[in-house]
C-alpha cells in the first residue's frame, strides 16, 4: 500500500541555518505530493504541493522537489526563523481522495 | 474567505459514551474528510463524505460513522468511546470540479476529544 517515510526528529538548527528534511514515498502511479506544517495547538495548513515529476512546490521561503526517479519529496529552507519551529507532515494523495501522512518531524529553531 | 471551521474545540468523554463532533467546509468547497490524530504521530483518514454518501472509508470500525448535510458540513460520530479513541480530530475540505476530484484538502483547527 502507499506509505510515506520521514527522518525522525526533533531537528534542533540555530536561527538563518539551513533546512532540510528528507521525505520519501511508496505509491503505485503518480501522487500529488504536499507538506503540511502543524503549530503547536492547531490543525494542519498546506505549506506546498506538487503534481508531478520535477514540479517544485515553494511557500515563504520553503521549497520541495517531486524526484520520481527516488520517490523523494524532500523540504528545503535557506535560513530558518524561531517562528519556523512546528511538526512538518508529508503526505501524498494517489487521486484515491484520501491523503497518506508521514509521521512527522518536529523542528526547533532556536534564536 | 472562510475557512474550515469545527466544534467543539475541545471534549471530555468517559469510556461507552457517545460524541458528535461538527464541521463546516471551506467556502465552495464540497467534500469533506475526517482524519484522527493520536498524540505524536501523522493523521490517519477515518472517511470522506461528498454528496451526502460515504465515499471513502480508512482502517475504522464501524463505531465510528458520519454525516453530510445539503449544506456540505458535516458530522463525524464516535459510540462507545475507549481510551484509545482519544485524539485529535481534523476535518479537511475539498472541491469535485467537473467530476475531478480535486487533491488538495485544507483543514480545520481540529477537536481535541480526551476519553476518561
Amino acid at each position: 500500500g502507499d506509505s510515506v517515510t520521514q527522518m525522525e526528529g526533533p531537528v534542533t538548527l540555530s536561527e538563518e541555518a539551513f533546512l532540510t528534511i528528507n521525505c520519501t514515498y511508496t505509491a503505485t502511479g503518480y501522487p500529488s505530493l504536499f507538506w503540511y506544517v502543524q503549530y503547536p495547538g492547531e490543525g494542519l495548513q498546506l505549506l506546498l504541493k506538487a503534481t508531478k515529476a520535477d514540479d517544485k512546490g515553494s511557500n515563504k521561503g520553503f521549497e520541495a522537489t517531486y524526484r520520481k526517479e527516488t520517490t523523494s519529496f524532500h523540504l528545503e529552507k535557506g535560513s530558518v526563523q524561531v517562528s519556523d519551529s512546528a511538526v512538518y507532515f508529508c503526505a501524498l494523495n494517489p487521486g484515491r481522495r484520501a491523503l497518506t501522512f508521514g509521521s512527522g518531524t518536529r523542528l526547533q529553531v532556536q534564536p | 474567505d472562510a475557512g474550515v471551521t469545527q466544534s467543539p474545540t475541545h471534549l471530555i468523554k468517559t469510556r461507552g459514551q457517545q460524541v458528535t463532533l461538527r464541521c463546516s467546509p471551506k467556502s465552495g468547497h464540497d467534500t469533506v474528510s475526517w482524519y484522527q490524530q493520536a498524540l505524536g504521530q501523522g493523521p490517519q483518514f477515518i472517511f470522506q463524505y461528498y454528496e451526502e454518501e460515504e465515499r471513502q472509508r480508512g482502517n475504522f470500525p464501524d463505531r465510528f460513522s458520519g454525516h453530510q448535510f445539503p449544506n456540505y458540513s458535516s458530522e463525524l460520530n464516535v459510540n462507545a468511546l475507549l481510551l484509545g479513541d482519544s485524539a485529535l480530530y481534523l476535518c479537511a475540505s475539498s472541491l469535485v470540479a467537473g467530476g475531478v476530484w480535486g487533491d488538495t484538502q485544507y483543514f480545520g483547527p481540529g477537536t481535541r476529544l480526551t476519553v476518561l
